[in-house]
């Protein structure tokens, strides 16, 4: 049973306008999070963070919320760029080692 | 700055043969972790290693093992290998004595192909 969901396979936004890509989880224990951006051929690369004491972080163009009653934790990018267009995974931490990922969202920014 | 190094980058393997990745951490980083991510799958936690012990297990096959080296650097073997373990593998390091919530940073993985 997937216990990170990213329900959108895939996200097409007009470049200079606000990307928000989504994901929910299922256990209210995990307690933080993680955003991760993937290229062809690279591995993830980390982009921001959030602990389940916050509800927002602020990186640059980049921002997270995290609604812990609606285990819902969502990524904003804005303005979008082309460089942006990318697979988004979202992945969560809950006291083990390994991070739990969604299946990604790929981010296609179009001109 | 240094970035979490893989090799080999591809491997082709037959079926029944042993196989080892290697991966190097960023400098002084003490947390290594091996993730598997098949075709159109999220990468899979497999194995994670703190200061040269294994400190969490994933979905790791028992055909699989890994160990951390002195120099923090990490091997994963797999032996007896099947289609099935055709896959992306990365390694990521973090340091956990900094934070219990550091980031994992990732390597350019390494493209296994079982033939």
């Amino acid at each position: 049973d997937q216990q990170v969901k990213q329900n959108s396979p895939s996200l097409s936004v007009q470049e200079g306008r606000i990307s928000i890509l989504n994901c929910d989880y299922t256990n209210s224990m995990f307690d933080y999070f993680l955003w991760y951006k993937k290229y062809p051929a690279e591995g993830p690369t980390f982009l921001i963070s959030i602990s389940s004491i916050k509800d927002k972080n602020e990186d640059g163009r980049f921002t997270v919320f995290l609604n812990k009653s609606a285990k819902h934790l969502s990524l904003h990018i804005v303005p979008s760029q082309p460089g942006d267009s990318a697979v988004y995974f979202c992945a969560v931490r809950g006291g083990a080692d390994g991070l739990t990922f969604g299946k990604g969202t790929h981010l296609i920014i179009q001109p | 700055a240094a970035g979490v190094i893989q090799s080999p980058r591809h491997l082709i393997k037959e079926k029944r043969e042993t196989a080892t990745l290697k991966c190097y951490p960023i400098p002084r980083h003490d947390t290594v972790y091996w993730y598997q991510q098949g075709p159109g799958q999220d990468p899979q936690f497999l194995i994670s290693f703190y200061e040269k012990m294994q400190s969490d297990k994933g979905s790791i096959p028992d055909r699989f093992s890994a160990q951390q080296f002195s120099d923090y650097h990490s091997e994963l073997n797999m032996s007896s290998l099947e289609l099935g373990d055709s896959a992306l593998y990365f390694c990521a390091s973090s340091l956990r004595t900094a934070s219990v919530n550091s980031p994992l940073h990732f390597g350019n993985g390494t493209r296994l192909t079982v033939t």
